[in-house]
């Protein structure tokens, strides 16, 4: 099946830091990639759709100036978490779509955010 | 609002007993869904998925099957094992929004006692 892959998985920073997610579609090309958030024992909730090309589309009471998303290829989204506080402590997951008549959705193994 | 919920958050079974997961959902106009296993740490892996025009669907040891009367999803694994123990979520493709993102139940948690 089709492979996303999201890096880091796990990352701790500082409060105040900004801290870069990376997700990519390694065997497919993805014009649209979703990134959600998951806090310990609760859903995935959706933050975002990353539009290549255009800006993102963020879901009521996401901060886009907070979590910059940016898809600038086919292949490559990124979510950036800028001046971080504890409560972005979160396991955050990003999608992309295959394209065509099938279109399925695969998910990149995740990225477990700790601000210290 | 439109939601995705479950039944059961924790589901204990015996190693090679046969599980059922439900699902309900309340959006009539969602016309796919989609079964994920969810380990710890890890993101959603693909289990199965099915359409609205089905009502069952077979995989390998796994069946979903789809009730539109009562907006309801399960979950059917045979024949569980050990390494079935996941979370597990449905979620639905939101077809009246346009924008094609899926909508994740709570989580149903399935252990498998050996």
């Amino acid at each position: 099946g089709a492979v996303v892959s999201q890096h880091p998985s796990r990352v701790i920073c500082k409060s105040g830091t900004s801290v870069k997610i990376e997700c990519r579609s390694l065997d497919f090309q993805a014009t649209t990639m979703f990134w959600y958030r998951q806090f310990p024992k609760q859903s995935l909730m959706l933050m975002a759709t990353s539009n290549e090309g255009s800006k993102a589309t963020y879901e009521q009471g996401v901060e886009k100036d907070k979590f910059l998303i940016n898809h600038a290829s086919l292949t490559l989204s990124t979510l950036t978490v800028t001046s971080a506080h504890p409560e972005d402590s979160s396991f955050y997951i990003c999608s992309a779509r295959t394209q065509g008549g099938n279109e399925k959705l695969f998910f990149g193994s995740g990225t477990q955010l700790s601000v210290l | 609002g439109e939601s995705v919920g479950l039944h059961l958050p924790t589901l204990s079974v015996q190693e090679g007993d046969n599980s059922i997961i439900n699902c309900a959902y309340s959006n009539s106009a969602s016309d796919y869904f989609i079964w994920y296993k969810q380990e710890s740490g890890k993101g959603p892996q693909f289990i199965i998925d099915i359409r609205s025009n089905m009502d069952k669907r077979q995989g390998q040891r796994v069946t979903v099957l789809l009730n539109k009367t009562v907006k309801h999803l399960s979950l059917q694994i045979a024949a569980t094992q050990p390494g079935d123990s996941a979370v597990y979520f449905c979620a639905e493709n939101l077809l009246d929004t346009g924008r094609r993102a899926l909508t994740f139940g709570s989580g149903t948690r399935l252990q498998v006692q050996p």
